[in-house]
């Protein structure tokens, strides 16, 4: 089936430096979507992209369709970045988001 | 394939009015969802739930309430609809919370005048 593979599963920072998150799509996908898994368990959504790219303050996102991936930039890493991020992808007429892996960022002092 | 079902599939609402949009899941999944869709933005969880009889606070939950009365149901209500409350509703069951596929229901197109 329909698969999101997300990588790396786990990451390290120190503050202040910067990294990416990336996610490969076994097929073509209609969209994607970035999340962060705040403290309290609920998705907090980053991004939504259905072609091209994104940026918000320190955060920039791709997505390429015809190439199948998606790319989460992190810059100047902060302390409060720190948490498990996810990202989804839309399967054209599926009616459903499958989610990656999920990537768990720590940010060091 | 996980069923997941909306009810209604439309509705039109007036302003101040009480809406309760329903969902019904066959999967014996333990979380479900609320998500809201603007067009041209993502879906945002608006409520959630992991167990019946217990609701959780999703990104967006002012002015939504949830009900969860069964693990087969969870309910998304609004007390007093207001137009920015016009949107794509999307109701999701999955059997743990997140890296795991969300299965949607079809979705209640809800507009509010």
């Amino acid at each position: 089936g329909d698969q999101v593979e997300q990588s790396p599963s786990a990451l390290s920072l120190h503050e202040g430096t910067g990294s990416a998150l990336r996610c490969n799509f076994t097929t073509t996908m209609r969209a994607v979507q970035w999340f962060r898994k705040n403290s309290r368990g609920s998705l907090i959504n980053l991004f939504y992209l259905a072609s091209g790219t994104k940026e918000n303050g320190r955060l920039k996102s791709a997505f390429d369709s015809k190439e199948r991936y998606s790319t989460l930039h992190i810059r100047d890493a902060q302390l409060e970045d720190s948490g498990t991020y996810f990202c989804a992808a839309e399967a054209y007429n599926q009616g459903k988001l499958i989610f990656g892996q999920g990537t768990k960022l720590s940010i060091k002092p | 394939e996980a069923a997941v079902t909306q009810s209604p599939r439309s509705k039109v609402a007036v302003t101040g009015g009480k809406v309760t949009l329903s969902c019904h899941q066959t999967n014996n999944h333990d979380y479900m969802y609320w998500y809201r869709q603007d067009t041209g933005h993502g879906l945002r969880l608006i409520h959630y739930s992991y167990v019946a009889d217990s609701t959780e606070k999703g990104d967006i939950p002012d002015g939504y309430k949830a009900s969860r009365p069964s693990q087969e149901n969870f309910s998304l209500i609004l007390e007093l609809a207001s137009l920015s409350q016009t949107a794509v509703y999307f109701c999701a069951s999955s059997g743990t919370f997140s890296a795991e596929t969300l299965y949607f229901g079809s979705g209640t197109r809800l507009t509010v005048l």
